[in-house]
């Protein structure tokens, strides 16, 4: 099982948006609606942000938001803050009931 | 609400095995899976596969099979991951995780596991 693309690093300035993509295939992304978002800051542990595509759980800011058209899923960070600054991995649940994660993508603000 | 807690740091020399423990708290610990993932320095997320703490049913990644076990003790509500025949690119941070809906929601610490001559 492949790791699903990301883009290595994606950069912004405070009050900006930016999306985060993650490519897979139809035997991942593309075939379920189980992609997950985390947030990684160093030496810390993933934080789940986004799961189901879309769905946020309680207490991450409105300011995350996910979806997905096809193979790619995306993250979006609207209204970017500096402590938003972190790695971030994709990962979807796959046709051989097994998972994959992103690649990943740092997250720097300008 | 889940908690998870994970054993200290280990150095293992190639060849040997490692066992690392994951303590949960603050839920039914049969109600979700437990799962583990594993990060080399400076590299992505690896999933190595999931145990489900109710049946003990495991489901392990490819590339591990044959040289992971993931067990747990019910009556102290604690999963380990137990990785054999060791060698250097094993070095990484692994972590559990609860799953119950086909996400990681709670993450454990992490563990450190060095491999070295």
């Amino acid at each position: 099982q492949s790791a699903l693309t990301q883009p290595a690093s994606v950069s912004g300035s405070p009050g900006q948006s930016i999306t985060i993509s993650c490519t897979g295939t139809s035997s991942d992304v593309g075939g379920y609606n189980y992609v997950s978002w985390y947030q990684q800051h160093p030496g810390k542990a993933p934080k789940l942000m986004i799961y189901d595509v879309s769905n946020r759980p309680s207490g991450v800011s409105n300011r995350f938001s996910g979806s997905k058209s096809g193979n790619t899923a995306s993250l979006t960070i609207s209204g970017l803050q500096a402590e938003d600054e972190a790695d971030y991995y994709c990962s979807s649940y796959t046709s051989s009931s097994t998972y994959v994660f992103g690649t990943g993508t740092r997250v720097t603000v300008l | 609400q889940v908690q998870l807690v994970q054993s200290g740091a280990e150095v293992k020399k190639p060849g040997a095995s490692v066992k690392v423990s994951c303590k949960a708290s603050g839920s039914a610990f049969t109600s979700y899976d437990i799962n583990w993932v594993r990060q080399a320095t400076g590299q992505g997320l690896e999933w190595m596969g999931w145990m489900n703490p109710n049946s003990g049913n495991t489901g392990y990644a490819q590339k591990f099979q044959g040289r992971v076990t993931m067990t747990r003790n019910t009556s102290i509500s604690t999963a380990y991951m137990e990785l054999s025949s060791l060698r250097s690119e094993d070095t990484a941070v692994y972590y559990c995780a609860s799953e119950r809906h086909l996400n990681f929601d709670y993450w454990g610490q992490g563990t450190l596991v060095t491999v070295s001559s």
